[in-house]
Protein backbone atom coordinates (compact mmCIF):
# COMPACT_ATOMS: atom_id res chain seq x y z
CA UNK A 1 0.00 0.00 0.00
CA UNK A 2 1.75 3.15 -1.19
CA UNK A 3 1.42 6.07 0.71
CA UNK A 4 1.91 9.85 0.29
CA UNK A 5 4.14 10.39 -3.24
CA UNK A 6 5.56 13.42 -3.90
CA UNK A 7 7.38 14.90 -6.78
CA UNK A 8 10.08 16.13 -7.39
CA UNK A 9 11.97 15.30 -4.24
CA UNK A 10 14.26 18.76 -5.24
CA UNK A 11 13.78 21.34 -7.19
CA UNK A 12 15.76 24.33 -8.05
CA UNK A 13 14.24 27.28 -10.06
CA UNK A 14 15.41 31.11 -10.95
CA UNK A 15 13.57 34.08 -8.99
CA UNK A 16 10.36 35.18 -11.15
CA UNK A 17 9.59 31.86 -12.74
CA UNK A 18 6.89 29.02 -11.89
CA UNK A 19 6.86 25.86 -10.26
CA UNK A 20 4.36 23.06 -10.28
CA UNK A 21 4.36 20.02 -7.65
CA UNK A 22 2.65 17.08 -7.13
CA UNK A 23 1.15 14.70 -4.92
CA UNK A 24 -0.44 11.72 -4.81
CA UNK A 25 -2.66 10.75 -1.91
CA UNK A 26 -1.98 7.41 0.24
CA UNK A 27 -4.69 4.90 -1.42
CA UNK A 28 -8.48 5.25 -0.16
CA UNK A 29 -7.56 8.83 1.02
CA UNK A 30 -9.82 11.84 -0.86
CA UNK A 31 -8.58 15.00 0.41
CA UNK A 32 -5.15 16.71 0.23
CA UNK A 33 -3.76 19.22 1.71
CA UNK A 34 -0.40 21.37 1.18
CA UNK A 35 1.96 22.73 3.58
CA UNK A 36 4.95 24.87 3.57
CA UNK A 37 7.65 24.46 5.99
CA UNK A 38 10.50 27.33 6.48
CA UNK A 39 13.50 26.06 7.81
CA UNK A 40 12.97 26.24 11.85
CA UNK A 41 9.70 26.44 11.38
CA UNK A 42 6.53 24.27 12.25
CA UNK A 43 4.40 23.84 8.48
CA UNK A 44 2.22 26.48 7.64
CA UNK A 45 -1.14 25.28 5.83
CA UNK A 46 -1.04 26.54 2.39
CA UNK A 47 -4.61 25.72 1.36
CA UNK A 48 -6.91 21.83 1.45
CA UNK A 49 -8.64 19.97 -1.83
CA UNK A 50 -11.50 18.08 -1.29
CA UNK A 51 -13.91 16.79 -3.62
CA UNK A 52 -11.98 18.60 -6.69
CA UNK A 53 -12.61 22.17 -4.82
CA UNK A 54 -10.37 24.01 -2.43
CA UNK A 55 -12.19 24.00 0.52
CA UNK A 56 -10.46 26.44 2.83
CA UNK A 57 -6.76 28.35 2.85
CA UNK A 58 -4.57 29.78 4.54
CA UNK A 59 -2.50 33.43 4.44
CA UNK A 60 -0.83 32.88 1.24
CA UNK A 61 -0.93 35.24 -1.48
CA UNK A 62 -2.86 34.46 -5.19
CA UNK A 63 0.70 33.05 -6.76
CA UNK A 64 -0.31 29.89 -4.59
CA UNK A 65 -2.73 28.02 -6.45
CA UNK A 66 -3.64 24.38 -6.25
CA UNK A 67 -5.86 21.68 -8.33
CA UNK A 68 -7.07 18.10 -7.38
CA UNK A 69 -7.71 15.65 -9.99
CA UNK A 70 -10.85 13.15 -10.32
CA UNK A 71 -8.38 10.39 -9.35
CA UNK A 72 -7.53 12.55 -6.21
CA UNK A 73 -4.27 13.38 -6.69
CA UNK A 74 -3.27 17.06 -6.68
CA UNK A 75 -0.74 19.56 -7.92
CA UNK A 76 0.48 23.19 -6.17
CA UNK A 77 1.64 25.66 -8.34
CA UNK A 78 3.52 28.67 -7.30
CA UNK A 79 3.86 31.45 -9.78
CA UNK A 80 6.15 34.55 -9.99
CA UNK A 81 8.86 33.03 -7.52
CA UNK A 82 10.49 34.94 -4.79
CA UNK A 83 13.37 33.96 -2.83
CA UNK A 84 11.10 33.62 0.50
CA UNK A 85 9.61 30.62 -1.40
CA UNK A 86 12.37 28.61 -0.79
CA UNK A 87 11.05 25.74 1.89
CA UNK A 88 9.94 22.20 2.37
CA UNK A 89 6.66 21.71 0.93
CA UNK A 90 4.74 19.10 2.48
CA UNK A 91 1.79 16.98 1.01
CA UNK A 92 -0.61 15.27 3.33
CA UNK A 93 -3.72 12.84 2.63
CA UNK A 94 -6.86 12.22 4.66
CA UNK A 95 -10.25 11.26 4.05
CA UNK A 96 -13.59 13.16 3.72
CA UNK A 97 -12.24 16.37 4.63
CA UNK A 98 -10.75 16.10 7.57
CA UNK A 99 -7.69 17.47 7.74
CA UNK A 100 -6.61 16.17 10.86
CA UNK A 101 -4.42 12.79 11.43
CA UNK A 102 -3.50 13.05 7.83
CA UNK A 103 -0.32 11.33 6.65
CA UNK A 104 2.15 13.16 5.15
CA UNK A 105 4.43 12.86 2.15
CA UNK A 106 8.34 13.46 2.31
CA UNK A 107 8.11 16.91 0.76
CA UNK A 108 9.63 18.66 -2.17
CA UNK A 109 12.47 20.73 -0.97
CA UNK A 110 12.28 23.68 -3.70
CA UNK A 111 14.79 26.28 -3.68
CA UNK A 112 14.75 29.68 -5.21
CA UNK A 113 17.55 31.42 -6.61
CA UNK B 1 0.87 35.58 14.57
CA UNK B 2 2.17 32.66 16.02
CA UNK B 3 -0.97 30.65 17.72
CA UNK B 4 0.65 27.57 18.69
CA UNK B 5 3.80 28.23 20.46
CA UNK B 6 6.20 25.51 21.74
CA UNK B 7 8.34 27.41 23.55
CA UNK B 8 11.37 25.05 24.06
CA UNK B 9 13.28 24.60 20.76
CA UNK B 10 15.18 21.24 22.28
CA UNK B 11 14.62 18.71 24.98
CA UNK B 12 17.18 16.66 26.20
CA UNK B 13 16.27 13.13 27.81
CA UNK B 14 18.06 10.26 29.40
CA UNK B 15 16.74 6.58 28.18
CA UNK B 16 13.79 5.86 30.49
CA UNK B 17 12.88 8.57 32.06
CA UNK B 18 9.99 10.89 31.12
CA UNK B 19 9.98 13.16 28.20
CA UNK B 20 7.25 16.27 28.63
CA UNK B 21 7.06 18.69 25.57
CA UNK B 22 4.91 21.14 26.06
CA UNK B 23 2.58 23.11 23.95
CA UNK B 24 0.67 26.18 24.63
CA UNK B 25 -2.39 27.83 21.84
CA UNK B 26 -3.55 31.47 21.77
CA UNK B 27 -6.67 30.65 19.76
CA UNK B 28 -9.91 29.99 22.22
CA UNK B 29 -11.52 28.65 19.12
CA UNK B 30 -9.40 25.53 18.51
CA UNK B 31 -10.90 22.27 19.75
CA UNK B 32 -8.92 19.78 18.60
CA UNK B 33 -4.92 19.13 18.90
CA UNK B 34 -2.66 16.53 18.12
CA UNK B 35 1.22 15.57 18.74
CA UNK B 36 3.35 15.21 15.11
CA UNK B 37 6.61 13.55 14.99
CA UNK B 38 9.13 13.83 12.32
CA UNK B 39 12.52 12.59 11.61
CA UNK B 40 14.63 13.70 9.28
CA UNK B 41 13.84 13.50 5.46
CA UNK B 42 10.71 12.18 6.32
CA UNK B 43 7.39 13.95 6.98
CA UNK B 44 5.34 14.46 10.19
CA UNK B 45 3.74 11.29 11.46
CA UNK B 46 0.75 11.40 13.68
CA UNK B 47 0.91 10.40 16.61
CA UNK B 48 -1.77 11.13 19.43
CA UNK B 49 -5.04 13.66 19.29
CA UNK B 50 -7.35 14.84 21.94
CA UNK B 51 -10.45 16.67 21.66
CA UNK B 52 -11.26 19.55 23.79
CA UNK B 53 -14.27 17.61 25.54
CA UNK B 54 -11.36 15.38 26.62
CA UNK B 55 -8.32 16.28 29.21
CA UNK B 56 -6.14 13.69 28.95
CA UNK B 57 -5.41 11.06 26.15
CA UNK B 58 -3.63 8.03 26.14
CA UNK B 59 -1.89 5.70 23.86
CA UNK B 60 0.68 2.67 24.71
CA UNK B 61 3.55 5.11 25.93
CA UNK B 62 2.00 8.42 25.11
CA UNK B 63 -0.10 10.64 26.72
CA UNK B 64 -1.39 13.76 26.29
CA UNK B 65 -2.74 16.28 28.67
CA UNK B 66 -4.72 19.23 28.23
CA UNK B 67 -5.58 22.11 30.15
CA UNK B 68 -8.17 23.67 28.51
CA UNK B 69 -8.24 27.57 30.94
CA UNK B 70 -5.05 27.55 30.74
CA UNK B 71 -4.74 27.06 27.20
CA UNK B 72 -1.69 24.88 27.58
CA UNK B 73 -0.93 20.87 26.56
CA UNK B 74 1.62 18.48 27.23
CA UNK B 75 2.94 15.57 25.95
CA UNK B 76 4.16 12.83 27.96
CA UNK B 77 6.58 9.83 26.61
CA UNK B 78 6.79 7.11 29.40
CA UNK B 79 9.53 5.65 28.91
CA UNK B 80 11.31 7.00 26.37
CA UNK B 81 13.69 5.43 23.94
CA UNK B 82 16.87 6.52 21.98
CA UNK B 83 14.09 5.80 18.51
CA UNK B 84 11.53 8.49 20.41
CA UNK B 85 14.52 10.72 19.08
CA UNK B 86 12.81 13.61 16.48
CA UNK B 87 11.53 16.67 16.18
CA UNK B 88 7.88 16.72 17.45
CA UNK B 89 5.28 19.17 16.50
CA UNK B 90 2.35 20.44 18.73
CA UNK B 91 -1.02 21.19 16.18
CA UNK B 92 -4.02 22.53 16.76
CA UNK B 93 -7.83 22.83 14.18
CA UNK B 94 -11.38 24.03 14.72
CA UNK B 95 -14.52 22.30 13.60
CA UNK B 96 -15.63 24.69 10.75
CA UNK B 97 -19.83 24.06 10.16
CA UNK B 98 -18.89 24.56 6.38
CA UNK B 99 -16.96 20.84 6.60
CA UNK B 100 -15.36 19.88 9.36
CA UNK B 101 -11.39 19.79 11.01
CA UNK B 102 -9.74 20.89 7.66
CA UNK B 103 -6.83 23.65 8.38
CA UNK B 104 -4.20 22.72 10.91
CA UNK B 105 -2.13 25.11 12.58
CA UNK B 106 1.18 23.95 13.86
CA UNK B 107 4.07 24.99 16.48
CA UNK B 108 7.51 25.42 15.70
CA UNK B 109 8.51 21.99 16.90
CA UNK B 110 10.67 20.63 19.87
CA UNK B 111 13.67 18.25 18.84
CA UNK B 112 13.67 15.51 21.49
CA UNK B 113 16.86 13.74 22.06
CA UNK B 114 16.82 10.63 24.25
CA UNK B 115 20.12 9.61 25.62
CA UNK B 116 20.90 5.61 25.57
Amino acid sequence: DAGVTQSPTHLIKTRGQQVTLRCSPKSGHDTVSWYQQALGQGPQFIFQYYEEEERQRGNFPDRFSGHQFPNYSSELNVNALLLGDSALYLCASSLGGRGTEAFFGQGTRLTVV
Amino acid sequence: DQQVKQNSPSLSVQEGRISILNCDYTNSMFDYFLWYKKYPAEGPTFLISISSIKDKNEDGRFTVFLNKSAKHLSLHIVPSQPGDSAVYFCAASRFMNSGGYQKVTFGTGTKLQVIP
